[in-house]
C-alpha cells in the first residue's frame, strides 16, 4: 500500500540553528512531492514541489531549501532558522487519481 | 493566478444543526480539481472529497454533501445534523493540472457545541 512518512512530529530549535525535515513515500515510484507550511491560524502555503530526483521548484522566496536525493525521499532544510520559520510543515505526494495525500506533519517552533 | 476564498473564519453551531461552509475559487484553467480537507486538532489533513471541473453533480456522503456551481465558482460543503466530532478546521483547495499543487483557502474553524 502507499504510505507517506514524515518526521519528526515536533521540533523546538533555537534561532540560527540548522534544520532538516525528512519525508519518504512508500508503495509508488516517481511521485510528485510537495512541502507545504501552515503558519499559526492560517491556511497552507506551497513551499516546494518536485517532479523527480534533483528537480526542485521553489514557490516563495524564503530561508528554506529542499532536496530530493532519491525518488521517494524529500528533504526540507535550512542553514540558519529564523523566528518566522515557525509553523506546521506538511509533506505531501500526488496520487494518480489525482489526489494529494499528506504526511502527519512537523510542528516546528523556533525559539 | 489561482485563488480560493473561505470568507467564514469561524462558525459555531449546536449539535444537530445543519451548517454550510462556503468556498469560492478563481482560476483561468478550464480543467481543474476542487477539494475539501478536514484538519482536526491533531493537525493532519484528512481528505474529504475531490471534484473535477467537468462534473457539476452534487455529491452526498452520509451527513456530508457538496454543491459545486461552476457559474458562481463556488464549491460549498454542508454538514447535516452536525456532531461534536465534526469540530475541526475545514479547508477548501484548488489544484492546477500542471504542477498538481494545491492552492488552499484560509480555512473555516467549525465548533460544534454539545
Amino acid at each position: 500500500s502507499q504510505t507517506i512518512h514524515q518526521w519528526p512530529a515536533t521540533l523546538v530549535q533555537p534561532v540560527g540553528s540548522p534544520l532538516s525535515l525528512e519525508c519518504t513515500v512508500e508503495g509508488t515510484s516517481n511521485p510528485n512531492l510537495y512541502w507545504y507550511r501552515q503558519a499559526a491560524g492560517r491556511g497552507l502555503q506551497l513551499l516546494f514541489y518536485s517532479v523527480g530526483i534533483g528537480q526542485i521548484s521553489s514557490e516563495v522566496p524564503q530561508n528554506l531549501s529542499a532536496s530530493r536525493p532519491q525518488d521517494r525521499q524529500f528533504i526540507l532544510s535550512s542553514k540558519k532558522l529564523l523566528l518566522s520559520d515557525s509553523g506546521f510543515y506538511l509533506c505531501a505526494w500526488n496520487t494518480p487519481h489525482p489526489n494529494t495525500v499528506f504526511g502527519q506533519g512537523t510542528r516546528l517552533t523556533v525559539v | 493566478a489561482q485563488k480560493v476564498t473561505q470568507a467564514q473564519t469561524e462558525i459555531s453551531v449546536v449539535e444537530k444543526e445543519d451548517v454550510t461552509l462556503d468556498c469560492v475559487y478563481e482560476t483561468r484553467d478550464t480543467t481543474y480539481y476542487l477539494f475539501w480537507y478536514k484538519q482536526p486538532p491533531s493537525g493532519e489533513l484528512v481528505f474529504l472529497i475531490r471534484r473535477n471541473s467537468f462534473d457539476e453533480q452534487n455529491e452526498i456522503s452520509g451527513r456530508y454533501s457538496w454543491n459545486f456551481q461552476k457559474s458562481t465558482s463556488s464549491f460549498n460543503f454542508t454538514i447535516t445534523a452536525s456532531q461534536v466530532v465534526d469540530s475541526a478546521v475545514y479547508f477548501c483547495a484548488l489544484s492546477d493540472t500542471g504542477r498538481r499543487a494545491l492552492t488552499f483557502g484560509s480555512g473555516t474553524r467549525l465548533q460544534v457545541q454539545p
